[in-house]
């Protein structure tokens, strides 16, 4: 069974562009979870999408949002891209919501904003 | 607020010791706690997970313990080799919901 990719696997923004990250589930799995990764704030939970509804939210601004499409591919977008926003940016997916389900990571998407 | 602290925040070990990572929390009200690996510029590698209702998880040389009333868990690595360089990483679910809150990691190396 083919993991979790995730497209770009790099991108460079400017401040102020807006950027989509892509996310595909393991085939199968419903549940697709957004984490950011810094060096100084370690992962943090953006959000969950099962079935097409954000289920959780973590505490981000607004600009960061996110969906998921019926065939549970998942994207995020940040709007009004700042230098706090470089990160790297990994999706998670499970085959459900329920709290048994070992969450499976893709390789990230490292995004820099110059 | 759930917090997770780990700690050391590095290790280095020779090859073949064994060796042990700690895992805090601050509330014990836990779904389940899992154990990641992380490889530089990587996404991250499930290890163990463990129920809420478990004491521990055994996965080759890797085994992990919790302990809900102290607020701890642990992962031991047997005869530890180089291959497990990595960051080690604890996440607790508070909920059946997908949020993972994570500790900042354990870096360790292991020298030849």
């Amino acid at each position: 069974k083919a993991g979790v990719t995730q497209t770009p696997r790099y991108l460079i923004k400017t401040r102020g562009q807006q950027v989509t990250l892509s996310c595909s589930p393991i085939s199968g799995h419903r549940s697709v979870s957004w984490y950011q990764q810094t060096p100084g704030q370690g992962l943090q939970f953006l959000f969950e999408y099962f079935s097409e509804t954000q289920r959780n939210k973590g505490n981000f601004p607004g600009r960061f949002s996110g969906r998921q499409f019926s065939n549970s591919r998942s994207e995020m977008n940040v709007s009004t891209l700042e230098l706090g926003d470089s990160a790297l940016y990994l999706c998670a997916s499970r085959p459900t919501s329920g709290s048994t389900d070992t969450q499976y990571f893709g390789p990230g998407t490292r995004l820099t904003v110059l | 607020k759930q917090e997770v602290t780990q700690i050391p925040a590095a290790l280095s070990v020779p090859e073949g010791e064994n060796l042990v990572l700690n895992c805090s929390f601050t509330d014990s009200a836990i779904y389940n706690l899992q154990w990641f690996r992380q490889d530089p510029g990587k996404g991250l590698t499930s290890l163990l997970l463990i129920q809420s209702s478990q004491r521990e998880q055994t996965s080759g040389r890797l085994n992990a313990s919790l302990d809900k009333s102290s607020g701890r868990s642990t992962l031991y690595i047997a005869a530890s080799q180089p291959g497990d360089s990595a960051t080690y990483l604890c996440a607790v679910a508070s909920d059946q919901g997908g949020k993972l809150i994570f500790g900042q990691g354990t870096e360790l190396s292991v020298k030849p």
